[in-house]
């Protein structure tokens, strides 16, 4: 268990829809990521915050958000679903930002857009 | 920009048998490489990093060099075993100012049969 836990793991829903993953870091860690594992694209940086403030934006998508809140819980918001939105997200925490960083990975929530 | 590129799989394998996973970068400044494996249903999870040139990062039988001149960090193990089928990420960190995030390659699935 690498303490960090999303939220829900499984979510099945339609195009056009929006929905919420959520993600909370384990104890301490400040900086959270966001990735998107597909499987033509592999692992694909979305977005990083670090203790509430946007450090790091990658491949992202208008259409998604994120955000970091007071207690360092995350969500990222996915609106307008498309059938290309299904994929595996994953959050990852971590509790520097130097060389010696490491990241600890969430099991995961797989998207289904239908 | 930093970029990971690493051998398409899947690779399969007989228990014992010898693996190497091909990893070459490409990158500004001397980044952090690492190895992460993901389990079935499980998030990823570090298996090993190198920091500089020539250090050698090693867990569970599993080693790779992080090699400068060739730009490469491919991960070994000598004998493989039935529980070590997974998917493979090399990944590297940049160290200067706006190369910080991680920069994950595609993936290998390792499947080793007893």
């Amino acid at each position: 268990d690498s303490g960090v836990t999303q939220t829900p793991k499984h979510l099945i829903t339609a195009t056009g829809q929006r929905v919420t993953l959520r993600c909370s870091p384990r104890s301490g860690d400040l900086s959270v990521y966001w990735y998107q594992q597909s499987l033509d694209q592999g692992l694909q940086f979305l977005i990083q915050y670090y203790n509430g403030e946007e450090r790091a934006k990658g491949n992202i998508l208008e259409r998604f958000s994120a955000q970091q809140f007071p207690d360092l819980h995350s969500e990222l918001n996915l609106s307008s679903l498309e059938l290309g939105d299904s994929a595996l997200y994953f959050c990852a925490s971590s509790v520097a930002t130097g060389a010696n960083e490491k990241l600890f990975f969430g099991s995961g929530t797989q998207l289904s857009v239908l | 920009g930093n970029s990971v590129t690493q051998m398409e799989g899947p690779v399969t394998l007989s228990e014992e048998a010898f693996l190497t996973i091909n990893c070459t970068y490409t990158a500004t400044g001397y980044p952090s490489l690492f190895w992460y494996v993901q389990y079935p249903g499980e998030g990823l999870q570090l298996l090993l990093k190198a920091t500089k040139a020539d250090d050698k990062g090693s867990n569970k039988g599993f080693e790779a060099t992080y090699r400068k001149e060739t730009t490469s960090f491919h991960l070994e193990k000598g004998s493989v075993q039935v529980s070590d089928s997974a998917v493979y990420f090399c990944a590297l960190r940049g160290t200067t100012s706006g190369t910080y995030k991680y920069i994950f390659g595609t993936g290998t699935r390792l499947k080793v049969l007893a």
